[in-house]
């Protein structure tokens, strides 16, 4: 069956930590891998990684693929108070007439003063 | 400015209730989907659709219905609503039927309570 696995489930760090979050993942025909945010509503794009080893940066965060290992880590450096939310991870399969994509559980981190 | 618009943002119902969940996006997307959202399973599709008139089942389509019979709007139906169907629901979209081309945007979710 496929399936995406977040680790850990939950993170609490203080201001400037680094904190990764991980992402793996089973899927039968992957396309690619990506990372959203989730604060008190709707889940914000991140990134989108479709090739193995190129790292996709956005200030802080970043984020790089294994596709031999089959996951994914999402680094956040000099971590901010809004840095707290739920990070999903989701995997976008080849499906049969269309791609579908399979969520993970997410990781919700709560970063304090 | 764009985005998806779902409406009503919370909705308290009772067992059998039919009820309906709008969802509008002003992107000119072909791609919209139905999601929702339960601690410790994540995100699950209930129904997609790749155009107008085109829908097909997700993962959990039971006691779903929807349509698209304009390219903005994609209303998600319960007919018979029951408590099993509370959830967060969210609805989404994309420029084009494969989403791995460009990435989904998200209403900001639908809170749903059947008692």
């Amino acid at each position: 069956e496929d399936k995406v696995v977040q680790s850990p489930l939950s993170l609490v760090v203080h201001e400037g930590d680094t904190v990764t979050l991980n992402c793996s993942y089973e899927v039968t025909n992957f396309r690619s891998l990506l990372w959203y945010k989730q604060e008190k509503k709707a889940p914000t794009f991140l990134f989108m990684l479709t090739s193995s080893g190129i790292e996709k940066k956005s200030g802080r965060l970043s984020s790089i693929l294994d596709k031999k290992e089959l996951f994914s880590i999402l680094n956040i450096t000099a971590t901010q108070t809004g840095d707290s939310a739920i990070y999903l991870c989701a995997v976008e399969e080849d499906a049969y007439n269309t791609d579908k994509l399979i969520f993970g559980t997410g990781t919700r981190l709560q970063v304090f003063p | 400015e764009a985005q998806v618009t779902q409406n009503p943002r919370y909705l308290i119902t009772v067992t059998g209730k039919k009820l309906t969940v709008t969802c509008s996006q002003n992107m000119n997307h072909e791609y919209m989907s139905w999601y929702r959202q339960d601690p410790g399973l994540g995100l699950r599709q209930i129904y997609y659709s790749m155009n107008v008139e085109v829908t097909d089942k997700g993962d959990v389509p039971e006691g779903y219905k929807v349509s698209r019979k304009e390219k903005r709007n994609f209303p998600l139906i319960l007919e018979s609503p029951s408590p099993n169907q509370t959830s967060l629901y969210f609805c989404a979209s994309s420029s084009t039927y494969m989403p791995y081309n460009s990435p989904l945007h998200f209403g900001n979710g639908t809170r749903l309570t059947v008692t």
